[in-house]
């Protein structure tokens, strides 16, 4: 909800425009990552995933781009709507034995009409 | 839609009272997962279950336990709430063998 929010960075855009969300992983062993996106009051809704093995990989209006040398994850969302306004995070699970992903804090992007 | 209800969905209760989240799946998912979402934190994972009376502790179980009986239903427990528990709960499922979960609706609970 909107407490989660209080202490993100933000990045505005104007409707239209192409958005640029970034993401400092932590874990060189990670293998698989996702992006979500939290819309306030609502769970993290699934966007886009990518696996290590792949650098891009694009969907519809988004890509995600991986730097597994610096451990960097972007997402790029282009002719960005004032519906994709939200809180969007990253996720990474390493490679083991349990599925278990490790959760970023998250990006607020707002987009002005 | 991920075919997952929490409820209640929202909760105001006492210090020291228990309280029991619900967590219900319509897909049979053999992974369920309950986080707790706060601010200047990502989401930090409480208890997972990969199957029927089959449960484990995340990284913030302390005060917490769970429980699952059948394959839809994935309850957590605050046996004596504390205001450090107040949160957002989510539960998440499962779906693919990659890793990538879904997330409910959450539960906000707020212990006066």
């Amino acid at each position: 909800g909107e407490s989660v929010g209080l202490h993100l960075p933000t990045l505005s855009v104007q409707e239209g425009d192409n958005s640029i969300i970034n993401c400092a992983y932590s874990n060189s062993a990670s293998d698989y990552f996702i992006w979500y996106k939290q819309e306030s009051g609502k769970g993290p809704q699934f966007i886009i995933d990518i696996r290590s093995n792949m650098d891009k990989r694009q969907g519809q209006r988004v890509t995600v781009l991986l730097n597994k040398t610096v451990k960097h994850l972007s997402l790029q969302i282009a002719a960005t709507q004032p519906g994709d306004s939200a809180v969007y995070f990253c996720a990474e699970k390493m490679d083991t034995g349990f599925q278990k992903l490790v959760f970023g804090t998250g990006t607020r992007l707002l987009v002005s009409p | 839609d991920a075919g997952i209800t929490q409820s209640p969905r929202h909760k105001v209760t006492e210090t020291g009272t228990p309280v029991t989240l619900r967590c219900h799946q319509t897909e049979n998912h053999r992974y369920m997962y309950w986080y707790r979402q706060d601010p200047g934190h990502g989401l930090r994972l409480i208890h997972y279950s990969y199957g029927v009376k089959d449960t484990d502790k995340g990284e913030v179980s302390d005060g917490y336990s769970v429980s699952r009986s059948k394959t839809e239903d994935f309850l957590l427990t605050l046996e004596s709430a504390t205001s450090s528990q107040t949160s957002v709960y989510f539960c998440a499922i499962q779906k693919g063998g990659m890793g990538e979960q879904y997330f409910g609706p959450g539960t906000r609970l707020t212990v006066t």
